[in-house]
Formats: C-alpha cells, sequence, structure tokens
C-alpha cells in the first residue's frame, strides 16, 4: 500500500495568515493526489484534484503543487471558515489512501 | 445538484452483516464510479471500496474476503454489505462520487471523490 505522510499533524494561525500543509507519498504517484477539506461532525468536502487543480467553487485562496511524491496545499489569507481538518488522498493505485489529517486551529 | 442521501444501520452485534445504501439524487448513477469511505479515530479515513454499474468493483485488500459492493440503477442507489463485523468495524460510513476530472494539458484522466453523503455511524457492539 501507498503510505500518504501529512505534515504537521496540526498547526495553529490567524486569520489572513498564509498556510501550507505538506503531504509526501511513499513512492511515486505522478499527479495521483487529492485534498479534501473536514469540518467536525460533517463529510470531507473535496478542495483540488490531479495534485493542482481547483474543483468547481474552491475558493481561488487555495492552491497546490506538487508531483511524484512531495506535495503541498497553501491557503492564502485565511478565513474563518478554514479551520477545519485537511486530507490527502492518493488516486494511482488500490488501495486508495489518505494521509492522517492536518488540524489548522485558530491561534 | 447531485446529492447522497445515506440510509443507516442500528447498533450491530459481533458476526452479523452490515448493510448500508446511499441513494443518489441529481445525477446519473451509470456515469461514474461510487466508493464507501469510514472514518474511525484510531485509523483516520480508511477507502473502503468503489463499484461502477455493471459490477466493475476495487476493493481494500483487507476488507475484501468479507464485503460486497454493488449497484442498482433500477432504483438510482449503490449499496455495501459488509459481513462478520467486529468492534474494529465501528466507524462512520462515507459514500461519496468516484468522478473523473479529465485535463486538457496532461491528457491524463484523475479521479476524485467530489460529492459525499453525510455519514452514518455504525457501532459494533456486544
Amino acid at each position: 500500500d501507498i503510505q500518504m505522510t501529512q505534515s504537521p499533524s496540526s498547526l495553529s494561525a490567524s486569520i489572513g495568515d498564509r498556510v501550507s500543509i505538506t503531504c509526501r507519498a511513499s513512492e511515486s504517484i505522478s499527479s495521483y493526489l487529492n485534498w479534501y477539506q473536514q469540518h467536525p461532525g460533517k463529510a470531507p468536502k473535496a478542495l483540488i484534484y490531479g495534485a493542482t487543480h481547483l474543483h468547481i467553487g474552491v475558493p481561488a485562496r487555495f492552491s497546490a503543487t506538487g508531483s511524484g511524491t512531495d506535495f503541498t496545499l497553501t491557503i492564502n489569507s485565511l478565513q474563518p471558515e478554514d479551520f477545519a481538518t485537511y486530507f490527502c488522498q492518493q488516486s494511482y493505485n488500490v488501495p486508495r489512501t489518505f494521509g492522517q489529517g492536518t488540524k489548522v486551529d485558530l491561534k | 445538484q447531485v446529492q447522497l442521501q445515506q440510509r443507516g444501520a442500528g447498533p450491530l452485534r459481533p458476526s452479523e452483516t452490515l448493510s448500508l445504501t446511499c441513494v443518489l439524487s441529481g445525477g446519473s448513477i451509470s456515469a461514474h464510479y461510487w466508493s464507501w469511505i469510514r472514518q474511525s479515530p484510531g485509523k483516520g479515513l480508511e477507502w473502503i471500496g468503489d463499484v461502477r454499474h455493471g459490477g466493475n468493483a476495487n476493493y481494500n485488500p483487507s476488507l475484501k474476503s468479507r464485503l460486497t459492493l454493488s449497484v442498482d440503477t433500477s432504483q438510482s442507489h449503490f449499496s455495501l454489505s459488509l459481513k462478520s463485523v467486529t468492534a474494529a468495524d465501528t466507524a462512520v460510513y462515507y459514500c461519496a462520487r468516484y468522478s473523473l476530472d479529465y485535463d486538457l494539458v496532461s491528457g491524463l484522466n484523475f479521479y476524485s471523490m467530489d460529492v459525499w453523503g453525510e455519514g452514518v455511524t455504525v457501532t459494533v457492539s456486544s
């Protein structure tokens, strides 16, 4: 199985900050990397597909880069609704695997 | 607007069979793969499997021996059956659409879980 490792596990930030979350795959997954946002008690929401592409309706303050094994999700100018947990997920092969999550909370 | 509504299961005892259904509205069930994912505090998000109309399915090897996924196009729903449950199967179970997006620049097809059900809590306890 491909292991997905996110860092940090949690971070504290203020409104308006720029934050970045890293996801590393245990082997190359090309650009087959997705990002999701989850608020407590809610289902995950798709943010990014194909490593860099925003899903329709996702605010432009979200951006993502990477290919191969190293990927980054960046949120520019953090907004109150962005405090949540973020997961990466590889769609390169089966079993599809998720990172352990990065919780972004208010400093 | 595509929506997925999950039908839950009551509390289960060990060795029973978990059955869940996810009903699609606002879209075509024949056009996509449909996924199941679960989330427990100890294991985070775990992909269970995905299935397409016609029976083509991918299963997590860790669950494959107990798992059956199916699609019913006449009812516009898809289902999960997990046999011989244990306490380790206690989790919130989500269904999702596993949708294809084509990137014109790279020529690659990318899949992601772009629409999710609300989730249902499944508790296995004796």
